[in-house]
């Protein structure tokens, strides 16, 4: 699976949209893009995930360069309870989810 | 509903106790993961299963024996296990096993082997 690259950690104030960016230089054209968030001590929870396109869901949107080597997270109207771990996971293989060291994001009042 | 089940939430075990973990999943999925992330590491895949036959063993050491006893539940035996593998384990499960399908995680147990 390709490498991510992600800054270790960002902060963003409670109400802003926060843009989480991640390099994926070396992705090829079959893998996905995942995002996933861990808040302290709990399990993993799926965000989203692209190949191509642009995807928006309840929870965020994610935007994908037109040369697939990089993608931004994007969380509308960030709070308090959005303070977590957020991985980028470029995933090519069928069964495994490679998490690198993800950025920290701490929502500030 | 995206929800997978795990217990127990907590375990202290002895390095001689036998254990098992349980997780569940009612979502009809077919393919079920355990993920083993040590404290302020990324989570590192174990074992997957595949239609209830195990398909992928990372390299774990046999003192982790896994069981898919049917297609919503998966199990960990945990057996003569060192301090060093405390840590949360993680249960995950998808419809599929290919990259475009999601894979949804559980809570975790956190283990901590005395």
């Amino acid at each position: 699976d390709a490498k991510t690259t992600q800054p270790p950690s960002m902060d963003c104030a409670e109400g802003r949209a926060a843009n989480l960016p991640c390099n994926h230089s070396t992705i090829s054209g079959n893998e996905y893009v995942y995002w996933y968030r861990q808040i302290h001590s709990q399990g993993p929870q799926y965000i989203i995930h692209g190949l191509k396109n642009n995807e928006t869901n309840e929870m965020a949107s994610l935007i994908i360069t037109e040369d697939r080597k990089s993608s931004t997270l994007i969380l509308p109207h960030a709070t308090l309870r959005d303070t977590a771990v957020y991985y980028c996971i470029v995933r090519l293989n069928d069964y495994k989810l490679s998490f690198g060291a993800g950025t920290t994001v701490t929502v500030r009042a | 509903d995206t929800e997978v089940t795990q217990t127990p939430k907590h375990l202290v075990m002895g390095m001689t106790n036998k254990k098992s973990l349980k997780c569940e999943q009612h979502m009809g999925h077919r393919a079920m993961y355990w993920y083993k992330q040590k404290a302020k590491k990324p989570p590192e895949l174990m074992f997957v299963y595949s239609y209830e036959k195990l398909s992928i063993n990372e390299s774990v050491p046999s003192r982790f024996s896994p069981e898919c006893p049917n297609s919503s539940l998966l199990n960990l035996h945990l057996h003569a296990l060192q301090p060093e593998d405390s840590a949360l384990y993680l249960c995950a499960s998808s419809r599929g096993q290919g990259a475009g399908e999601t894979q949804y995680f559980g809570p975790g147990t956190r283990l901590l082997v005395l």
